[in-house]
């Protein structure tokens, strides 16, 4: 079936620095790759998305890569700062199923300042 | 304006009780969907919806769990005779586009229910 595998599980950082965090999908059809990122006892919230149809995207301090072919992507979170520690999640999915979303594991992320 | 919203935000059942958790999506939008989420795991599919139709049910983890959304906005997720490993937290997310279009979900805060 569908699925989704995300690394790492923890990822510390010191502030300042960067972060990056991987996942892969088994779809070869899906189309669409959003990142959320989740605080404790929150609900989660989109950070930046990526359609199949290009390989990168940026929003400021947040870049997505996209490879089709080996069906990975990651997120790269530059210049962290405390307030981005969270837990990232990565989804995968097609848009002919109306959009339901395969979520990875989960990446828990400490920025220490 | 007002997101997405979920009620009760917390519910602690006993074993063997129903329990009824609702989810009132962002106004006008067409698509809404169910999550469970566990413990320290990432949300897992449940059922989605278009207006009033279920379209796809194939995340229910079992027929005690039924949803329905009968004028297209508001739902409710049912989850009938209630064991422990339903102990988890239920997210709702609506999205302004049908089937084949690819946008933004978003989400609620969630239902973290309790079986004891």
């Amino acid at each position: 079936g569908e699925n989704v595998e995300q690394h790492p599980s923890t990822l510390s950082v010191q502030e300042g620095d960067s972060a990056v965090i991987k996942c892969t999908y088994s779809d070869s059809a899906s189309n669409y790759f959003p990142w959320y990122k989740q605080e404790l006892g929150k609900r989660p919230q989109l950070i930046i998305d990526i359609r199949s149809n290009v390989g990168e995207k940026k929003d400021q301090r947040i870049a997505v890569t996209l490879n089709k072919t080996a069906k990975h992507f990651s997120l790269h979170i530059t210049e962290t700062q405390p307030e981005d520690s969270a837990v990232y999640f990565c989804a995968a999915s097609r848009g002919n199923q109306g959009g339901k979303l395969i979520f990875g594991q989960g990446t828990e992320l400490s920025v220490k300042p | 304006g007002a997101g997405v919203s979920q009620s009760p935000r917390y519910k602690v059942a006993k074993r063997g009780q129903d329990v009824a958790l609702r989810c009132d999506p962002i106004s006008g939008h067409v698509s809404l969907f169910w999550y469970q989420q566990a413990l320290g795991q990432g949300p897992e599919f449940l059922t989605y919806f278009q207006n009033e139709a279920q379209l796809d049910k194939s995340g229910l983890p079992s027929d005690r769990f039924f949803a329905e959304r009968p004028e297209g906005s508001v739902s409710t997720l049912k989850i009938q005779r209630t064991q422990q490993e339903d102990s988890a937290v239920y997210l709702c997310a609506s999205s302004s586009r049908t089937s084949g279009a690819l946008n933004e979900q978003f989400f609620g805060p969630g239902t973290r229910l309790t079986v004891l």
